[in-house]
């Protein structure tokens, strides 16, 4: 089993739309969550970080993360065409002190 | 703030020959800064780490000989493909931290640069 694991999509969906990105883990050490976004041919952009579990809001976007469950999600509402990339979820934790990266979900929001 | 740069963006070289490049922090400091390859549809795979003054670790499988890192100043690493064969083709990026590079700190990526080996 990887050790964080990412649904590739693609994901379409229309303008306004709720999109929901998820990730799954098994590294129970991990604490530090984060949500990258990928423009093509782009480098990661950070959107979101928390820690450990519990929500985070920030406009738009909520990042919700699962301990228990091993599970982080990133919402987005109002979805607009400008979001449409490729959202990859990381973390790190424990004795792995490096970001550990999801494949990264491709997300087109059509107009 | 926090933003990093990259040069080139992208460069296309021979079979065999080096490639530098170049990863800049304007305008923080960057204790730390990484190295990442992504392969198309795939994930980022570090590379390396590197610490400012000190020499880089590098993750197992990624060849230290074939791969320099430099990081000579705190807003300053680069990169040396040497002898680049057409299997190095990949997107490279870097990225940098203000911190010791720990489990906490956010790292600050650049836009990448894409290499093609012919």
């Amino acid at each position: 089993q990887k050790e964080v694991e990412q649904d590739p999509g693609p994901l379409s969906v229309p303008e306004g739309a709720i999109v929901s990105l998820n990730c799954t883990y098994s590294n129970s050490a991990f604490q530090y969550f984060m949500w990258y976004r990928q423009y093509s041919r782009k480098g990661p952009e950070l959107l979101m970080y928390t820690y450990s579990s519990g929500n985070k809001e920030d406009g738009r976007f909520t990042a919700q993360v699962d301990k228990s469950s091993k599970y982080i999600s990133l919402f987005i509402r109002d979805s607009q065409p400008s979001d449409s990339a490729t959202y990859l979820c990381a973390m790190s934790g424990g004795s792995q002190g490096n970001l550990i990266f999801g494949k990264g979900t491709k997300l087109s929001v059509k107009p | 703030g926090a933003v990093v740069s990259q040069h080139p963006s992208r460069v296309i070289c021979k079979s065999g020959t080096s490639v530098k490049i170049e990863c800049r922090s304007l305008d923080f400091q960057a204790t730390t800064m990484f190295w990442y390859r992504q392969f198309p549809k795939q994930s980022l795979m570090l590379m390396a780490t590197s610490n400012e003054g000190s020499k880089a670790t590098y993750e197992q499988g990624v060849e230290k000989d074939k791969f320099l890192i430099n990081h000579a100043s705190l807003t300053l690493s680069t990169l040396t493909v040497t002898s680049a064969h057409p299997e190095d083709s990949s997107f490279y990026i870097c990225s940098a931290s203000h911190g010791g590079g720990g489990i906490s700190d956010t790292q600050y990526f650049g836009p990448g640069t894409r290499l093609t080996v012919l």
